[in-house]
């Protein structure tokens, strides 16, 4: 089946740093991904999404300035954490469409846990 | 703005019962309804796909329910086991949004 790699899946950075998370589709091309925060015992939120070549669509309330999104290839999207504080602590996830359509399953990655001291 | 409410944050449940979740949505009809099972620290894995003009669907023990009239889904896990312990999502699918609910975690007891 479809194979959503993310990296790392945990991280530890002190406040004021920048972070990288890289989401990949193993075996299939992703025209759309999807970046995911959640926070302990509550839903996944959607903080924006991503296409292709050209720029990420934002949620509202979700800074596009501290969370950078590229996404250069039809396999790979990442998600930069400028400056990073103890408030953007969470766990990160992100999911990959295979066909383009929103009708279609999510494949996820397994998260990043993000922890900024 | 678009509401999903899961009915219950946690379910306890004795093995080999039928363990029921259920997913209620206000101001949105969408065109399909997903369900997923998220273990601690993982991402969700999706389960099933339910379509507006489908009422029931089946995958092994589990069956999902569609009501558009009352705008609510049904999970249904048969002969419930420890394994199934997990939290599920429902996840509403229109042309071009995706929301997740809240989740509802279940515990099923030996």
């Amino acid at each position: 089946g479809a194979v959503v790699s993310q990296h790392p899946s945990w991280v530890i950075c002190k406040s004021g740093t920048s972070v990288k998370i890289e989401c990949r589709s193993l075996d299939f091309q992703a025209t759309t991904m999807f970046w995911y925060r959640q926070f302990p015992k509550q839903s996944l939120m959607l903080m924006a999404t991503s296409n292709e070549g050209s720029k990420a669509t934002y949620e509202q309330g979700v800074e596009k300035d501290k969370f950078l999104i590229n996404h250069a290839s039809l396999t790979l999207s990442t998600l930069t954490v400028t400056s990073a504080h103890p408030e953007d602590s969470s766990f990160y996830i992100c999911s990959a469409i295979q066909e383009g359509a929103y009708n279609s399953p999510l494949h996820f990655g397994n998260g990043t846990r993000l922890t900024v001291t | 703005s678009q509401k999903i409410e899961q009915n219950s944050e946690a379910l306890n449940i004795q093995e080999g019962k039928t363990a029921t979740l259920t997913c209620n949505y206000t101001n949105y009809s969408p065109a399909y309804l997903q369900w997923y099972r998220q273990d601690p620290g993982r991402g969700p894995v999706f389960l099933l796909l339910i379509r507006e003009n489908e009422k029931e669907k089946r995958k092994e023990r589990l069956k999902v329910t569609f009501d558009t009239t009352l705008k609510q889904s049904l999970f249904h896990i048969t002969a419930s086991q420890p394994a199934d312990s997990a939290t599920y999502l429902c996840a509403l699918t229109g042309a071009n949004n995706l929301f997740f609910g809240t989740g509802t975690r279940l515990t099923v007891i030996p």
